[in-house]
């Protein structure tokens, strides 16, 4: 299985800063017949199911704020939050969908300082 | 609108059974793939099983292989997770999503609680 593992494991952040969460893949998840990155983001806020926010590594969901920006290839992802806003206070996680099973990272939580 | 409504969790003994329903509406139910997910404090989320359109397919991840069943029923937009041999790691809320390995659309959760 292709394991997932993101850092840190929460960070805090004052409103309007930048908060940067980081997604390495044990393998890599990019199709180079494609040159697609088989990898997702998720938000997922308090007694709520996760949020599809990015997929295929940068593309954004509909509706999901452009301060929301993933990037990355192959094996190492990042995802940023250019000003952070109230409404952004959740559990993130990446995704692998390249190989079965598909295979989530352990979370980072982000909060207000 | 997508709904994806999860019923059917609760609390089982320690190697019982389970099936949990998800009511699907909104979109073409018979054009997805759809799958289970599920998620706990300490393992975080997991893919469970999907199941093809047709019900052809079906996909679990190995600590649920023989014990559980992904099933379908596309005339009522339904989906099933069937789970036998319970144990306590199996407790957690269970998630009905949308596709086949990444998710746009899921469900609100239902929670399966293994007692000892």
């Amino acid at each position: 299985d292709i394991v997932m593992t993101q850092s840190p494991d929460s960070l805090a952040v004052s409103l309007g800063e930048r908060a940067t969460i980081n997604c390495k893949s044990s393998q890599t998840v990019l199709y180079s017949a494609n040159n697609n990155n088989y990898l997702a983001w998720y938000q997922q806020k308090a007694g709520q199911p996760p949020k599809l926010l990015i997929y295929w590594a940068y593309t954004r969901e509909s509706g999901v704020p452009d301060r929301f920006r993933g990037y990355g290839s192959g094996t190492d992802f990042t995802l940023t939050i250019s000003s952070l806003q109230a409404e952004d206070v959740a559990v993130y996680y990446c995704q692998q969908y390249f190989r079965t099973p598909p295979t989530f990272g352990q979370g980072t939580k982000v909060e207000l300082k | 609108e997508v709904q994806l409504v999860e019923s059917g969790g609760g609390l089982v003994q320690r190697g019982g059974s389970l099936r949990l329903s998800c009511a699907a509406s909104g979109f073409t139910f018979t054009t997805y793939y759809m799958s289970w997910l599920r998620q706990t404090p300490g393992k975080g989320l997991e893919w469970v099983a999907n199941i093809k359109q047709d019900g052809s397919e079906k996909y679990y991840v190995d600590s649920v292989k023989g014990r559980f069943n992904i099933s379908r029923d596309n005339a009522k937009n339904t989906v099933f997770l069937h789970m036998q041999s319970l144990r306590a790691e199996d407790t957690a809320v269970y998630y009905c999503a949308r596709d086949r390995s990444s998710w746009r659309y899921w469900g609100q959760g239902t929670l399966v609680t293994v007692s000892s």
